[in-house]
């Protein structure tokens, strides 16, 4: 069965540095691994997706994402942050097959400080 | 503006009780889901339905029951409340069956449920 662990549950960062959150998956079958982020009082937003091809994802927001099957990681990451980016944001990851529900981590909420 | 709309934003209602969520997919979605999130269990997929058709069910409790009209609009019915019921329940649709696992799902705002 797929799962997803997001390591630190809370990560804080200052105003123009790097993010990195960090996402492992289990997965039987290659995995199609998804960050949405949450907003307070808001539903989820789609970050980026990977499904096939191309390792590294570019998404909205100036964030991407490197699938490394080798790690069964799919980190997150921002080269500068900035206040707004404040919420949030859960890896998932798709069984696929016969259903398209989604499995998420248990979040990390990203605080950045002026 | 993911274009799913939820209905109502809020809900505070007694144990033993049954209340009806409501949501509306985005136009053209046929492929509904229902998620539940709460502070011990995380989100969780409930329930999935295709065109009016129930196509995957995940943690959903006998207590709760789903379906998904003709117009595509879906109603989540949760019965006999309990405390432990007090989650944040998303919608989400995309286009299609989601086959492959590829298809963006599109959340809607959230139903809070409070039960007292």
């Amino acid at each position: 069965a797929q799962s997803v662990t997001q390591l630190g549950s809370h990560v804080s960062v200052s105003e123009g540095a790097l993010v990195l959150l960090r996402c492992n998956y289990s997965s039987s079958v290659p995995p199609y691994l998804f960050w949405y982020v949450q907003y307070p009082n808001q539903g989820l937003q789609l970050l980026l997706k990977y499904t096939t091809g191309a390792t590294l994802v570019k998404g909205i927001n100036g964030f991407e994402a490197e699938f490394k099957k080798s790690e069964t990681s799919f980190h997150l990451t921002k080269p500068s942050a900035h206040m707004s980016d404040a919420a949030e944001y859960f890896c998932a990851v798709s069984e696929g097959g016969a259903t398209n529900k989604l499995i998420f981590g248990t979040g990390t909420l990203l605080a950045v400080q002026p | 503006d993911s274009g799913v709309t939820q209905t109502p934003k809020h809900l505070i209602t007694a144990t033993g009780q049954r209340v009806t969520l409501r949501c509306s997919p985005r136009s053209g979605d046929l492929s509904v889901y229902w998620y539940q999130q709460s502070l011990d269990q995380g989100l969780q997929f409930l329930i999935q339905y295709y065109n009016g058709e129930e196509r995957a069910k995940g943690n959903i409790l006998e207590r709760f029951s789903a379906q998904q009209f003709p117009d595509l609009h879906s109603e989540l019915n949760l019965s006999s409340l309990e405390l432990g019921d007090s989650a944040l329940y998303f919608c989400a649709s995309s286009v299609g069956l989601g086959l492959a696992g590829q298809e963006t799902q599109y959340f809607g705002p959230g139903t809070r449920l409070l039960v007292l």
